[in-house]
């Protein structure tokens, strides 16, 4: 079955760029039928979704963060990516990959990475 | 952007008892709203769609219900592997938002 890897740095000191991976293995990332999406969650709070990636290529992202993020994807790895520029402390947290459930809509999450921690400390 | 209020924060209930955990919307969300488990040091997984439908491999003592506004996630029966964190998320309008969960322990 369909299972998603993330990886990333780890730490990270103020004002760097955040790049983070997910690894789509066991199903085509190309496949049309599915988005991809990044979701995060800082230490014992609750779920901020980020952005996604539609299987056009075309992206989506959140307001709030919507000028410092990018998602891009890879067809010949299997994996999309999310950059984030210019990180502080407010961008520490676990960082999800997860997989749309409807495409090209607002949807909800049916399939999701383990999650990977990013510590933004100087 | 649509605020998803949970209540209880916490909620603390014996094994085989009933769970009722509440989740609000600042604006109707139709019947656009999913429920997730989270257990420490694991991702969310999806329980609920659409307010009433359970995901793939779901036990049938989670139900969803309500429309709107307001919704409820029950557990008929707790069973030990239950006690977790439980988010609802509206998909009604971009973009998607969670609420802050609601932490289910052992009474």
């Amino acid at each position: 079955q369909v299972q998603l890897q993330e990886s990333g740095p780890g730490l990270m000191k103020p004002s760097q760029t955040l790049s983070l991976t997910c690894i789509v293995s066991g199903g085509s990332i190309n496949s049309g039928t599915s988005d991809w999406s990044w979701i995060r969650q800082p230490a014992g709070k609750g779920l901020e979704w980020i952005g996604r990636i539609y299987t056009s290529g075309t992206t989506n992202y959140s307001p709030s963060l919507k000028g410092r993020v990018t998602i891009s994807v890879d067809t010949s790895k299997n994996q999309f990516s999310l950059r984030l520029t210019s990180v502080t402390a407010a961008d520490t947290a676990v960082y999800y990959c997860a997989r749309d459930s409807i495409s090209y809509s607002t949807t909800y999450f049916d399939l999701w990475g383990r999650g990977t921690l990013v510590t933004v400390s100087s | 952007e649509i605020v998803m209020t949970q209540s209880p924060a916490a909620l603390s209930v014996s094994p085989g008892e009933r769970a009722t955990l509440s989740c609000r919307a600042s604006q109707s969300v139709s019947s656009n709203l999913a429920w997730y488990q989270q257990k420490p040091g694991q991702a969310p997984r999806l329980l609920i769609y659409g307010t009433y439908s359970r995901a793939t491999g779901i036990p049938a003592r989670f139900s969803g219900s309500g429309s709107g506004t307001g919704f409820t996630l029950t557990i008929s029966s707790l069973q030990s592997e239950d006690f977790a964190i439980y988010y609802c998320q509206q998909y009604y309008r971009w973009p998607e938002t969670f609420g802050q969960g609601t932490k289910v322990e052992i009474k």
